[in-house]
């Protein structure tokens, strides 16, 4: 079973940047797509941008200009940074995996962390 | 974008009764090479991350109970709860992992009736 566990800051001051790594426990990280998404408090998932295997990357068009994702295989951790921080970026943030499956399927998730913009 | 359009919004349903949640997505999630629907639902329970039931329109998920099912094609979905139990009380998602950006539908909320 693949498991996943986001860790970072919990509060962010505004115009920061707010970033996030994901360690997952298995091979997922040499294979499939890598994503992360966030839910705002009492609203809906957003997928923010993945990384694949091959090392590229995309992102949502709402966020590219201030997202960037990247991973460190030797420590099986990808990563998530989003600059010029803002209270409308409040919200738990989730790390994904794909799995043989579908590679592109949010398959195994972590268990979420909330980040707070605030100062 | 994709837009993912689920309804209804919320969904009272009696124990034992069926439960029905529609997605639309506003063009095909259908790979006309390999025939599959990159069409996914998760659910979501309070204060847990979401979790895959059925992926590929209509694959369920391993330990997933067999009451709940996927169906559709194209740009239409659904997926059916045929017998509501007490352990379905969460929010359903519907999602597209066809073309970037993936995105979501809004969500709909299963209650007990």
């Amino acid at each position: 079973q693949v498991q996943l566990q986001e860790s970072g800051p919990r509060l962010v001051k505004p115009s920061e940047t707010l970033s996030l790594t994901c360690t997952v426990s298995s091979d997922s990280i040499k294979n499939y797509f890598l994503s992360w998404i966030r839910q705002p408090p009492g609203k809906g998932l957003e997928w923010i941008g993945y990384i694949y295997k091959d090392g590229s990357t995309r992102y949502n068009p709402s966020l590219k200009s201030r997202v960037s994702v990247s991973v460190d295989r030797s420590k099986n951790q990808f990563s998530l940074k989003v600059t010029s921080a803002t209270a409308a970026d409040t919200a738990v943030y989730y790390c994904a995996s794909g799995s043989a499956a579908a590679w592109e399927l949010f398959h195994y998730w972590g268990q979420g962390t909330t980040v707070t913009v605030s100062s | 974008d994709i837009v993912m359009t689920q309804s209804p919004e919320s969904l009272a349903v009696s124990l034992g009764e069926r439960a029905t949640i529609n997605c639309k997505s506003s063009q095909s999630v259908l790979n006309s090479i390999n025939n599959k629907n990159y069409l996914a639902w998760y659910q979501q329970k309070a204060g847990q991350p979401p979790k895959v039931l059925i992926y590929w329109a209509s694959t369920r998920e391993s330990g997933v109970p067999d009451r709940v099912s996927g169906s559709g094609s194209g740009a239409d979905f659904t997926l059916t709860i045929s017998s509501l139990q007490a352990e379905d009380v969460a929010t359903y998602y519907c999602q597209q992992y066809h073309i970037a950006p993936w995105t979501f539908g809004q969500g709909t909320k299963v209650e007990i009736k």
